[in-house]
């Protein structure tokens, strides 16, 4: 289904804990990106990576942390230090080229309870 | 870094006629332009794109336009239908080592039966 994947679609977290959302792709894609989805504010760049052991942060990185141990899978925590995290994530991942497509997951309903 | 402003943040037009949404961008330097397209509940998908070389581009009922001279880009769509009606975002992206996607804020589109 798109070949990246996203788990859980719903996810429910005290406040104080992290939490961490998965993304997993099998397109052999290269770049991989978070963004995070709030009404009338668009897309919002957190973290994205070009390459396995290496990543930026984007414009709203504060609170959350990456990791790209394998090609295939770019996990997101988010943090205590995120004072609003309820939101809608979406992962993405694309080919290293500068004109691609981005394929993006289902995403991950985050909510604090 | 880049910024990109998106206008307007609703549109509703009658089925049959045509809707035109506006992007800007701040960053010279972007010369991949893509839009997306998302229907209730579901993951962004491309629907067009243009690059910096092209002025315009058309593909069936949607087209897009690019002046680099006044970094705006827009989407055109012609004969408006219901299943056109979705939230649509613009972005913009540089080539070189860090490829960042920086997204608009979105344009929610209701085709009026």
């Amino acid at each position: 289904d798109g070949g990246i994947t996203q788990s859980p679609k719903y996810l429910f977290r005290k406040e104080g804990q992290n939490v961490t959302l998965s993304c997993e792709q099998n397109l052999n894609h290269d770049a991989m990106y978070w963004y995070r989805q709030d009404p009338g504010q668009g897309l919002r760049l957190i973290y994205y990576s070009q390459i396995v052991n290496d990543f930026q942060k984007g414009d709203i990185a504060e609170g959350y942390s990456v990791s790209r141990e394998k090609k295939e899978s770019f996990p997101l925590t988010v943090t205590s230090a995120q004072k609003n995290p309820t939101a809608f994530y979406l992962c993405a991942s694309r080919t290293g080229g500068w004109d691609t497509e981005a394929f993006f997951g289902q995403g991950t309903r985050l909510t604090v309870v | 870094g880049e910024n990109v402003e998106q206008h307007p943040s609703t549109l509703s037009v009658q089925e049959g006629d045509s809707a035109v949404i506006k992007c800007t961008y701040s960053d010279s330097a972007s010369n991949y332009f893509p839009w997306y397209k998302q229907e209730l509940g579901k993951r962004p998908q491309l629907i067009i794109d243009i690059r910096s070389n092209v002025g315009e581009k058309k593909d069936q009922r949607i087209a897009v336009t690019l002046n680099k001279t006044a970094k705006h880009f827009s989407l055109h769509i012609t004969e408006t239908q219901p299943e056109d009606s979705a939230v649509y975002f613009c972005a913009a992206s540089t080539g070189g080592g860090y490829q960042k996607v920086t997204f608009g804020t979105g344009t929610k589109l209701q085709v009026i039966p």
